[in-house]
């Protein structure tokens, strides 16, 4: 089975900072996706970027990048010129390409970011 | 409406009473999830729709536990004889096709507190 593990419960970041959030996954599958969810106090959970296992070039979505590592299993999303509306829970997420439709989340990270 | 809606918001109930959950997905979105998130944890799996086929009902946590969707749209789902540990937040989410080939798009969640 798939297990997502984000091991950093808790992160802050200064106004204008870069930080890192980690992820580590664990599969056997060599074709899958990989995502990064933002979900704000508001409870909706908006998808920040995604990658797709078989591209070896690292996704970017303006201020948000990934460092995708397939053969350590790792997946970090890195937030450039943090700003306070980046502040939320960041949830890495895993599905197996062509098999179910499951999405196995991690547990999350809480970014507060401070001015 | 543009985006996923849900119903309600908030429900409190007693211990033993049954309650119902309602999902309105995007216009079009053929794929149906429910996610149940509880405190401090990522979002776990209950149940997946994929237009007429048979639902995925795997991520269920027990036979009290049931959902269906009408018409190929609005999704029901509901908790029979609940129990204080299925107070969680619900979360519903819609998409084209299934999630690896389109974004996955979330409703704001029912909060479910049970007495």
């Amino acid at each position: 089975a798939q297990t997502v593990t984000q091991s950093q419960p808790e992160m802050s970041v200064q106004e204008a900072e870069t930080v890192t959030l980690s992820c580590t996954y664990d599969t056997s599958e060599s074709n899958y996706y990989l995502f990064w969810y933002k979900q704000p106090p508001s409870r909706q959970m908006i998808l920040v970027i995604r990658q797709e296992a078989y591209k070896q070039q690292n996704a970017t979505e303006n201020r948000f990048s990934v460092n995708f590592q397939k053969a350590a299993k790792s997946f970090s999303l890195k937030i450039s010129d943090s700003q306070l509306g980046d502040t939320a829970m960041y949830f890495c997420a895993f599905i197996y390409q062509g098999g179910s439709e499951k999405l196995v989340f991690g547990k999350g990270t809480k970014l507060t970011v401070n001015p | 409406g543009a985006g996923v809606s849900q119903s309600p918001s908030n429900k409190v109930t007693e211990k033993g009473k049954d309650v119902e959950l309602r999902c309105d997905p995007i216009s079009g979105h053929t794929a149906l999830y429910w996610y149940r998130q509880s405190l401090g944890q990522g979002l776990e799996f209950l149940i997946y729709f994929q237009g007429n086929s048979a639902p995925d009902k795997s991520g269920l946590p027990s036979d009290r536990f049931s959902a269906e969707r009408t018409g190929g749209s609005v999704s029901t789902l509901t908790i029979q004889r609940t129990q204080q540990e299925d107070s969680a937040v619900y979360l519903c989410a819609s998409s084209l096709m299934g999630v690896a080939y389109n974004e996955q798009f979330f409703g704001p969640g029912t909060r479910l507190t049970v007495l």
